[in-house]
C-alpha cells in the first residue's frame, strides 16, 4: 500500500517554544493531506486540510495561527505549533489519500504519528 | 448533529469470535469504514462499506445497513495481536470523515 511517514515519531518541548511536525508521501503525490490528534482514548480529531500550494482549510476551533501548515510540495506537509503550552501535548496525526487509487474507497493511508509533550 | 456510536471496550477470547458493532446518524452517507489502531500507533485501514451487506476479507468482515445506520466489523479466530481498538469512520455528505471514538479490543488467552 501507499506509505506515508511522519516525523519526529516522539518530542518533548519546553513550554512556550515551536515544534514543526512533518508528514512525507513516499511513492505517491499527494495534493491534500490531514492533520488530526487525538488525546488518550478518544478519537481522532481533524484539525485541517492541508493542500498544497494554497493555504490550508481550518476545522472550526483550530486556531490558525497556533498551528501553522504548510504544504509546499506534492510529497511533503508540515505542522508547526507555536509557542506550545502543556495542553499540547497529544499524539499528531497526518493522513494522505493515494490518487493513483482514486476517490470512491476515500482510503486513507496515515503516518506514524508524532506524540508531542510539552513540559 | 453528527454522532458515530460504538463500544467503548470489549473482552473476548483467544480463538472466538467477537462482533463490534457501530451506528451512526449523519448528515449524508458516502462509505464506512473500519480501522485498526494499536496502542501508541496510527491507524491502519480494515474495510471499507458502501453498498449494504457483507464484506469478507480473511479474518475479519465487516457488514453495513444503510437503511438502520449500523454496521459491524466481525473478528474470527481472534489471536493476541488484534488487541487493538477499532474505529468506526463515516463519509458524509461532504465527503468529510466522521469518526467514532473507537472500541478497545482486549483479547485474554
Amino acid at each position: 500500500g501507499a506509505v506515508v511517514s511522519q516525523h519526529p515519531s516522539w518530542v518533548i518541548c519546553k513550554s512556550g517554544t515551536s515544534v514543526k511536525i512533518e508528514c512525507r508521501s513516499l511513492d505517491f503525490q499527494a495534493t491534500t493531506m490531514f492533520w488530526y490528534r487525538q488525546f488518550p482514548k478518544q478519537s481522532l480529531m481533524l484539525m485541517a486540510t492541508s493542500n498544497e500550494g494554497s493555504k490550508a482549510t481550518y476545522e472550526q476551533g483550530v486556531e490558525k495561527d497556533k498551528f501553522l501548515i504548510n504544504h509546499a510540495s506534492l510529497t511533503l506537509s508540515t505542522l508547526t505549533v507555536t509557542s506550545a503550552h502543556p495542553e499540547d501535548s497529544s499524539f499528531y496525526i497526518c493522513s494522505a489519500r493515494d490518487p493513483r487509487r482514486g476517490e470512491n474507497t476515500g482510503e486513507l493511508f496515515f503516518g506514524e504519528g508524532s506524540r508531542l509533550t510539552v513540559l | 448533529g453528527q454522532n458515530i456510536d460504538q463500544p467503548t471496550e470489549m473482552t473476548a477470547t483467544e480463538g472466538a469470535i467477537v462482533q463490534i458493532n457501530c451506528t451512526y446518524q449523519t448528515s449524508g452517507f458516502n462509505g464506512l469504514f473500519w480501522y485498526q489502531q494499536h496502542a501508541g500507533e496510527a491507524p491502519t485501514f480494515l474495510s471499507y462499506n458502501v453498498l449494504d451487506g457483507l464484506e469478507e476479507k480473511g479474518r475479519f468482515s465487516s457488514f453495513l445497513s444503510r437503511s438502520k445506520g449500523y454496521s459491524y466489523l466481525l473478528l474470527k479466530e481472534l489471536q493476541m495481536k488484534d488487541s487493538a481498538s477499532y474505529l468506526c469512520a463515516v463519509k458524509d455528505s461532504n465527503y468529510q470523515l466522521i469518526w467514532g471514538a473507537g472500541t478497545k479490543l482486549i483479547i485474554k488467552p
